[in-house]
């Protein structure tokens, strides 16, 4: 299970963090990503982070933004959020990954991010 | 970077057969992923590496995937099959969606 919280209303330029805690599985095994959807359109992939940490891929939509860290013994995962855009408003979803061939099989409940004047 | 196109909605009648495409450049070489989301929720895998069915989703849901193309089809689709459906690849180093397709079920 993946359980998300952050998120909220935000100025343009300023920052947020999300973060997504696991549970039920042994989370340092997995990859641990993050997706994004504006409302009504479709997903769009942010960032992973290998469950060592050390390997880590941005979109570059939000590369030099967004930095993607976990810490494996509280089970979390987070992404720091800075230099915040309008287009960056949508709801964010943490999801695992066995390995980079796999499939997303667990997912977050998606937490919104609105960034706004 | 990689495309994936997908059509913008399918319809289909109640119980009968909805096919959805995936179109990439030599899709067929990689591993195709489905996902079904219905409003407010995640989404949810349907289909897996091409053709795999995850635990707990019914047997009405199948996939292929060749050549240019990648295909779910839900055969007998029922109302709880109305949904949006998104395929998904890797792609070096980038996780690729398509744009999702729109099921209605008449």
């Amino acid at each position: 299970q993946l359980v998300q919280s952050g998120g909220g209303l935000v100025a343009p330029g300023e920052q947020l963090r999300l973060s997504c805690t696991a549970s039920g599985f042994s989370f340092p095994t997995y990859w641990m990503h993050w997706v994004r959807q504006v409302p009504g359109k479709g997903l769009q992939w942010v960032a992973r982070i290998r469950g060592d940490g050390t390997a880590i891929e941005y979109a570059d939509s939000v590369k030099g933004r967004f930095t993607i860290s976990r810490d494996n013994a509280k089970k979390t995962v987070d992404l720091q959020m800075k230099s915040l855009r309008v287009d960056d408003s949508a709801v964010y979803f943490c999801g695992r990954m066995l390995t980079p061939q796999d499939p997303f099989d667990v997912w977050g409940q998606g937490t919104m991010v609105t960034v706004a004047s | 970077s990689y495309d994936l196109t997908q059509p913008v909605s399918v319809s289909v009648a109640l119980s009968q057969t909805a096919t959805i495409s995936c179109g990439g450049n030599n899709i067929g070489e990689k591993h195709v992923h489905w996902y079904q989301q219905k409003p407010g929720l995640a989404p949810v895998l349907v289909i897996y590496k091409d053709s795999i069915r995850p635990s707990g989703i019914p047997e009405r849901f199948s996939g292929s995937n060749s050549g240019n193309t990648a295909t779910l089809t839900i055969t007998g689709a029922q109302d709880e099959d109305e949904a949006d459906y998104y395929c998904h690849v890797w792609d070096t180093a980038t996780e690729v969606f398509g744009g999702g397709t729109k099921v209605t079920v008449l």
